[in-house]
C-alpha cells in the first residue's frame, strides 16, 4: 500500500541553524500539508500545498517557515532560524483532493529537537 | 473556531472490555469527522471517517457515528485487543482542509 515517508526520522540541531524537513508524499495525491506536535499537545496544522503554492496556513508559520516542492516527488519544510520552541515532531500528510471529506495520509514523523 | 475535545487518558482496560473514547466538536460548518490512530513509534493512520451525520464510520471493530445533534463522534469497540493499545485522536475538516485534532488519548489494554 502507498504511504507517506519522512526523512529523517530524528534532527537535532543547534537553536539559529537552519532546518529542512523531506517528505515523499503518495506519488497521485495533489494536496500536501504539515502538521507539527509538541511533546504532549495536540497536533496542529502548519500549512497546506497545492499546484506548487500555499493554500492555507496557521498562525504558527511565520516568515521562518517556507515549504517547497523541488521536484515531482518530494516536499520539504524549511525552518529559516530554529528556536527552542520549534522542537516539535512534524508530520507530513497528503492527500487525493483537497476536500474536507477526503482523507489526508500522514507520515511516520520527524523528530525535531533544537538545542 | 473549529476546535475537538476529546476524552482525556489515560485509558487502562482488561482485554476483551468495551471501550469508549468520547469526541465532541465545535464547527461553523458541516465537517468531517476522523479518528486516527498512533501506534507506538509510528505516525498517524486513519481508523475511520464520517462525513455527513448520521453516518457510521467502522474499521477493525471500532466504530463511531457522527451525531450533529450532540455534534458527537464517539469512538467505541465492543471487545478490545492488547494490539489496540495507543493513542487514538479525534479530527474534523470543515470547508478548509486544515485538519483540527483533539488532545489525544492514551489506551493500553493489559491482557
Amino acid at each position: 500500500e502507498p504511504e507517506v515517508t519522512q526523512t529523517p526520522s530524528h534532527q537535532v540541531t543547534q537553536m539559529g541553524q537552519e532546518v529542512i524537513l523531506r517528505c515523499v508524499p503518495i506519488s497521485n495525491h495533489l494536496y500536501f500539508y504539515w502538521y507539527r506536535q509538541i511533546l504532549g499537545q495536540k497536533v496542529e496544522f502548519l500549512v497546506s500545498f497545492y499546484n506548487n503554492e500555499i493554500s492555507e496556513k496557521s498562525e504558527i508559520f511565520d516568515d521562518q517557515f517556507s515549504v517547497e516542492r523541488p521536484d515531482g516527488s518530494n516536499f520539504t519544510l524549511k525552518i529559516r532560524s530554529t528556536k527552542l520552541e520549534d522542537s516539535a515532531m512534524y508530520f507530513c500528510a497528503s492527500s487525493l483532493s483537497g476536500g474536507p471529506t477526503d482523507t489526508q495520509y500522514f507520515g511516520p514523523g520527524t523528530r525535531l529537537t533544537v538545542l | 473556531g473549529n476546535s475537538v475535545t476529546q476524552m482525556e487518558g489515560p485509558v487502562t482496560l482488561s482485554e476483551e472490555a468495551f471501550l469508549t473514547i468520547n469526541c465532541t466538536y465545535t464547527a461553523t460548518g458541516y465537517p468531517s469527522l476522523f479518528w486516527y490512530v498512533q501506534y507506538p513509534g509510528e505516525g498517524l493512520q486513519l481508523l475511520l471517517k464520517a462525513t455527513k451525520a448520521d453516518d457510521k464510520g467502522s474499521n477493525k471493530g471500532f466504530e463511531a457515528t457522527y451525531r450533529k445533534e450532540t455534534t458527537s463522534f464517539h469512538l467505541e469497540k465492543g471487545s478490545v485487543q492488547v494490539s489496540d493499545s495507543a493513542v487514538y485522536f479525534c479530527a474534523l475538516t470543515d470547508n478548509n482542509n486544515d485538519m483540527r485534532f483533539g488532545a489525544g488519548t492514551r489506551l493500553t489494554v493489559k491482557p
